[in-house]
Formats: C-alpha cells, structure tokens, sequence
C-alpha cells in the first residue's frame, strides 16, 4: 500500500476553509484516497474517499491532482468541532483493504 | 441506523489475567476488522474477517491474542496473560462488502484497556 506524508499539525480560524494537504506520490492506479479523522476519545470518523475526480459530500470536498500524487481535504467553514486528528490513507483491495495510518493532522480550529 | 458497538468501553485488568472485548458490527455488514491504538498514535491493523473465516490475522503481535466471528456477526477479540504492553485502545470496524477497495470502514468507539 502506498504511503502518505502530512503535516503534523495545522491551525484554522472558526468560520474559515480548512485546507489539509496530503503526498502519497507511490499511488498505484487502483488505490484510493480515504480521509478519517479522530476526535478525542472516539474511534476514526469516515469522511470521504476519491478515486481520481473530485468528490463532495455533506461533510467535505477532496480535490485530488491530475497525476494523483497529492490530494486536499476541505472543510469549507471549519467550526470549533471539527478539531481533531485527520487521517490521510492510500486504501487498495488486497486483503479485504484494511487501513494503514499515519501520523495524521491534529487540526485546532481556534474562535 | 446503528453504527459499531464495542463492548466494554473502559477495561482494567491486572497483569497475567485474560480479556475478552467484544464487537456488535453494523447489520449485514461481512468484513470484520480489528485495530489496536498505542496513545498518540494512529490505529495499527490486527486482523480482518469475512463472515466468519478470519481471512489476515498478520497484525496479530503475539500468539496470546486471538480473535473469532463464529456466526459471522458478533466478534470477539481475546488476549491471554495481558502484559502492560497491552494497553491501548482496541477498535473494530465493519464495511458491507468484502475487498471492494471503495467501500468505507465504519469504526466504533473502542475499548480502552489498562493493564496494571
């Protein structure tokens, strides 16, 4: 499975765009992008998962790059819960496609 | 509709004794997996179920961990003479269809385990 490199930690302004950046340039064709994030004492939340297109959902958009190497999450009006840690994961089928973590992002949205 | 249900929530146990954590999967759901988390890092994979045949038990650390899915729903995972190396979080995830690349893992909440 391909691996991924984030930043370890980012700040944001409640009521602003959260950018979160991820690198998993060894990508294969079949493997997609999964976002999660964790909030303190919770199990990892899903948020959205791409492929090569730009996905949007009520939580979030992923923008994913022509040559896939890098993607963005984007959490159009960051409020104060969505502080967290957010998983960036390269996920293929081999193996029932179990998930390989990183580090992460620990995300602070500050008022 | 109900999500992942990870029973106990907190669990204390002292060294040497054994433990059972159990995991109710969303319905319906086929693959089965669990995960451990150390403190401040991310979830490390365990072992994975289809149905009930234990397809990936390769994250396994040690043979006094076992897990099983014995009718294909509920799991349980088990470790023998706990170590204080054992404390973590344990977190199981379900996703309705099995090695379909596109299907997301739900998780629950996990339990967390303290071996004094």
């Amino acid at each position: 499975d391909a691996k991924t490199t984030q930043p370890p930690s980012m700040d944001c302004a409640e009521g602003r765009a959260a950018n979160l950046p991820c690198n998993h340039s060894t990508i294969s064709g079949n493997e997609y992008v999964y976002w999660y994030r964790q909030i303190h004492s919770q199990g990892p939340q899903y948020i959205i998962h791409g492929l090569k297109n730009n996905e949007t959902n009520e939580m979030a958009s992923l923008i994913i790059t022509e040559d896939r190497k890098s993607s963005t999450l984007i959490l159009p009006h960051a409020t104060l819960r969505d502080t967290a840690v957010y998983y960036c994961i390269v996920r293929s089928g081999n193996q029932g496609g179990k998930l390989i973590f990183g580090q992460g992002t620990e995300l602070s949205v500050k008022p | 509709g109900a999500g992942v249900s990870q029973s106990p929530r907190y669990k204390v146990a002292k060294r040497g004794q054994d433990v059972a954590l159990r995991c109710d999967p969303i319905s319906g759901h086929v693959s089965l997996f669990w995960y451990q988390q150390a403190l401040g890092q991310g979830p490390e994979f365990l072992t994975y179920f289809q149905n009930e045949a234990q397809l990936d038990k390769s994250g396994l650390p040690s043979d006094r961990f076992f897990a099983e899915r014995p009718e294909g729903s509920v799991s349980t995972l088990k470790i023998q003479r706990t170590q204080q190396e054992d404390s973590a979080v344990y977190l199981c995830a379900s996703s309705l269809v099995p090695r379909v690349s596109n299907q997301p893992q739900h998780f629950g909440d996990g339990t967390r385990l303290s071996i004094l």
